[in-house]
């Protein structure tokens, strides 16, 4: 099993349409999550951190569920330019001496349409 | 700042060359890793290094070395190539690691890598 999955989608969003798809996770010690998006062919950038309380930015809304272990993306009013794959990161401590180790998954792929 | 940068950016190799992959970033960072990315896999982690000085395996370090030349540079060599080895290469650096905190990552642009 892996350790971090998501739906590979595609989830196909008409422009103005809400999406939410979510990442689960395995180790339970995990510390800090993250969402990061990649563009075709481009590079991973950080689109944002997962607090414990969810957190907002702007259309974005991410959540984190500690006892079922998984966070969660919603994207409200979408965009074109929201097409991408969303990344979920999750950040394991794995001692207090020892530096975290990021976790990948797979991705999301999102498609707004006209 | 030209944050995280990545030399080549496209490579082909036949199987059995050798090629390194640079690393430079520019935000004085301490820790620096070399990722992997294939279709459906996700980010694999090959090695990284915490702060200058030190190296460590990843996830999948077999057939890859590293150097961690000083704070800015942190290069991936691949002695002899194998077709497994075709992916796409990024490199990223965060400034610390020690910290349950929320340390995001910065990450090149990538280096395409076709072994024939």
């Amino acid at each position: 099993r892996k350790e971090v999955e998501q739906d590979p989608g595609p989830f196909n969003v008409p422009e103005g349409a809400t999406v939410a798809f979510n990442c689960t996770y395995s180790n339970s010690a995990s510390q800090s999550f993250f969402w990061y998006r990649q563009d075709c062919r481009k590079e991973p950038k950080l689109l944002m951190s997962v607090y414990s309380s969810g957190n907002e930015d702007g259309r974005f809304t991410a959540q984190l569920n500690r006892a079922s272990q998984y966070i969660s993306l919603l994207i409200r009013d979408s965009k074109l330019s929201d097409s991408a794959t969303y990344l979920c990161v999750v950040n394991l401590l794995l001692t207090t001496d020892s530096w975290g180790k990021f976790q990948f998954g797979a991705g999301t792929q999102v498609v707004v349409t006209p | 700042n030209a944050g995280v940068t990545q030399t080549p950016k496209f490579q082909v190799l036949k199987t059995g060359q050798s090629m390194t992959l640079q690393c430079a970033q520019d935000m004085n960072h301490n820790s620096m890793y070399w990722y992997r990315q294939d279709p459906g896999m996700g980010l694999r982690l090959i090695y990284y290094s915490a702060s200058e000085g030190t190296t460590d395996k990843g996830e999948v370090p077999n057939g890859y070395n590293v150097s961690r030349l000083n704070k800015r540079e942190f290069s991936l060599r691949l002695e002899s190539a194998a077709p497994s080895q075709t992916s796409v290469y990024f490199c990223a650096s965060s400034e610390a690691l020690r910290l349950a905190g929320q340390e995001t990552q910065y990450f090149g642009p990538g280096t395409r890598l076709l072994v024939l």
